[in-house]
Formats: structure tokens, C-alpha cells, sequence
């Protein structure tokens, strides 16, 4: 079984640019989550998707991110414009069964904002 | 919201000596699930707890989750080089997930 699959690996952007980042959970997944992780700290739930619909949104920062799924499978994360605070590694994971079933991570997005 | 807090932030063992991290919510969860985290790599599921009192063991670990639903530790057993990481708590409420801050395992052999 192929696990979560997360492009680009690295990234480094200027602030005030934009940048996209892709995933690919595990076949048959129906939940998706992004994650923020700054270095040193536990992952920051972003948001959270049902197939293609917003479960959790409420730790997205929505004048800067936004982030969609398209057709209940693929999805991406997007900032603009990027601040210095945005570094941090963006995480991709999906899940079964939402919140009552484990979450499989994908190797992540490190971001840095010069 | 739902706050996670989880102690302690370090954790320096010498190997074969026993390792706990305890992990406390403000409030009660529908679950709790432990990840671990390997330096450069991403979180790797450990186990989820349901059930109040809850208590789950593998080989060396032991997870409890506590009667109330609002705390749950992880306790490791004659710690290894391999048990190296950070220990992640999440908790899942009634709409948030959310993960506890982690505790960073040091094992010196």
C-alpha cells in the first residue's frame, strides 16, 4: 500500500511570494488534514477535509492560506503572501475514519521564508 | 478551545532506565492517540485509547487513559536507543484534534 505522497520535499520562497503545496493521501482515505509543525513544537492542525468538504478550518490563517481538495482525493495547500513565521515543515495526513481511526503522515514540506 | 498540555518538554534517560510522559486535556476527549516522531521524520501512530481507564500495552510500552477521559500517560520500560524521539499526544474532542506539545526522548547509552 502506498503511503501519503507530498511534493515539493523543500522550499524556499521570499516573503511576500506565493507557494503550493500537493498531496496524495492513501487510496480509499476520506479524510485529510494539514498540519503546520514550527521547529521544536507539535503539529498545528490547519484544516481538515471530509472527502472534498471543510470538517475544521479554524486554525487556518484564511487572509494568507487557503487550501482545497479536489474531487475528494488530491489536495493542496496554498500561501500568499508568505511571512517569515510561515517557516515551518507542512505535514499531510489522512485517515479512514476522521478523528476515531489513525492518521498516516506523509514525509512533509519543509518551508522557508527568507 | 481544547488545550492538550503534555510533560515533560525534554527527558534525558540513561538506556535501561524506565521513561513516562503524561499528557492532559481541559477537556474530556472521545479518544486519545500517541505518536512518535523521529528526529528528521514525520509522526508514526503508536496506539489510540478509547475507553475510560483504558490501558494498552506493547512490549515495552504502556499507555493508560484515565477515568475521567482528560489525561493520558505513556510509560516505557528499560528505555532503548531505538525508543529515541518525541512523544506526541493528541486528543480529539467533540470537534477539535489536537496534539500536545510533545516530549523529547534522550537516551544516552
Amino acid at each position: 500500500e502506498a503511503g501519503v505522497a507530498q511534493s515539493p520535499r523543500y522550499k524556499i520562497i521570499e516573503k511576500r511570494q506565493s507557494v503550493a503545496f500537493w498531496c496524495n493521501p492513501i487510496s480509499g482515505h476520506a479524510t485529510l488534514y494539514w498540519y503546520q509543525q514550527i521547529l521544536g513544537q507539535g503539529p498545528k492542525l490547519l484544516i481538515q477535509f471530509q472527502n472534498n468538504g471543510v470538517v475544521d478550518d479554524s486554525q487556518l490563517p484564511k487572509d494568507r492560506f487557503s487550501a482545497e481538495r479536489l474531487k475528494g482525493v488530491d489536495s493542496t495547500l496554498k500561501i500568499q503572501p508568505a511571512k517569515l513565521e510561515d517557516s515551518a515543515v507542512y505535514l499531510c495526513a489522512s485517515s479512514s475514519r476522521g478523528k476515531m481511526s489513525e492518521q498516516y503522515f506523509g514525509p512533509g514540506t519543509r518551508l522557508t521564508v527568507t | 478551545g481544547q488545550q492538550v498540555m503534555q510533560i515533560p518538554q525534554y527527558q534525558h534517560v540513561q538506556e535501561g532506565e524506565d521513561f513516562t510522559t503524561y499528557c492532559n486535556s481541559s477537556t474530556t476527549l472521545s479518544n486519545i492517540q500517541w505518536y512518535k516522531q523521529r528526529p528528521g521524520g514525520h509522526p508514526v501512530f503508536l496506539i489510540q485509547l478509547v475507553k475510560s481507564g483504558e490501558v494498552k500495552k506493547q512490549k515495552r510500552l504502556t499507555f493508560q487513559f484515565g477515568e475521567a477521559k482528560k489525561n493520558s500517560s505513556l510509560h516505557i520500560t528499560a528505555t532503548q536507543t531505538t525508543d529515541v524521539g518525541t512523544y506526541f499526544c493528541v486528543g480529539a474532542g467533540s470537534y477539535q484534534l489536537t496534539f500536545g506539545k510533545g516530549t523529547k526522548l534522550s537516551v544516552i547509552p
